[in-house]
């Protein structure tokens, strides 16, 4: 079956670093994506990530390594308007996007 | 500048009862796509549509069926609602590419009593 694999829920410190991890097990791989949803409302597109290595867009960066199967976001200098699900997603061999279930991320003062 | 809209974005049903949900989208994209996201479950793809007059299942399609017209709108059906239909429905659209994101709607929150 197809899976990804993303933590529940994290909590982090108004200006800090967090990094949101995201593993995938999926019939072949066409590229993987995130995306950020605030509650009640729409996925936003975050990244995207089709070859090995580090995509950088602002506060955002993006990491992939195909041979393992494994994606991170990485979010500096936090605000409080970051508080929001991050939803990682796969593009499988058919370029179906596989969803994960979506990291909720609170950020406190 | 529009992109996808949703309507309605909230409806409560009753057992049986039916309805359709509209998307519409204003950015020219071949593909549109049908999700359903529940508590703890990743979005699942119910139906999608790769061009006018073209539709095909997704990961969840029984208990739903969908036309796609016209190239801007995608069309939701359910035929007799049950109360495991109860869901936040979103709409999507993207362009012909694989690596473009998808663009979604604002969600349609369904409840069937």
């Amino acid at each position: 079956g197809q899976n990804i694999d993303q933590p529940t829920e994290m909590t982090a410190t108004e200006g800090a670093i967090v990094q949101i991890n995201c593993t995938y097990q999926t019939s072949g791989f066409n590229g993987l994506f995130w995306y950020q949803q605030h509650a009640g409302e729409a996925p936003t597109f975050l990244s995207y990530n089709v070859l090995d290595g580090l995509e950088e867009k602002g506060r955002f960066s993006s990491f992939l390594s195909r041979s393992k199967g494994y994606s991170y976001l990485l979010l500096k200098e936090l605000q409080m308007k970051d508080s929001a699900s991050y939803l990682c997603a796969v593009h499988d061999s058919n370029y179906q996007l596989i969803w994960g279930a979506g990291t909720k991320l609170i950020i406190k003062p | 500048n529009a992109g996808v809209t949703q309507t309605p974005k909230f409806r409560v049903l009753k057992t049986g009862q039916s309805m359709t949900l509209l998307c519409a989208q204003d950015m020219n994209h071949e593909y549109m796509y049908w999700y359903r996201q529940d508590p703890g479950m990743g979005l699942r793809l119910i139906h999608y549509s790769v061009g006018e007059g073209t539709t095909a299942k997704g990961e969840v399609p029984d208990g739903y069926n969908v036309s796609r017209l016209k190239k801007q709108n995608f069309l939701l059906g359910l035929e007799s609602a049950a109360p495991s239909q109860t869901s936040v429905y979103f709409c999507a659209s993207s362009p012909d590419s694989a690596s473009q994101p998808q663009h979604f709607g604002d969600g349609t929150r369904l409840s069937i009593l």
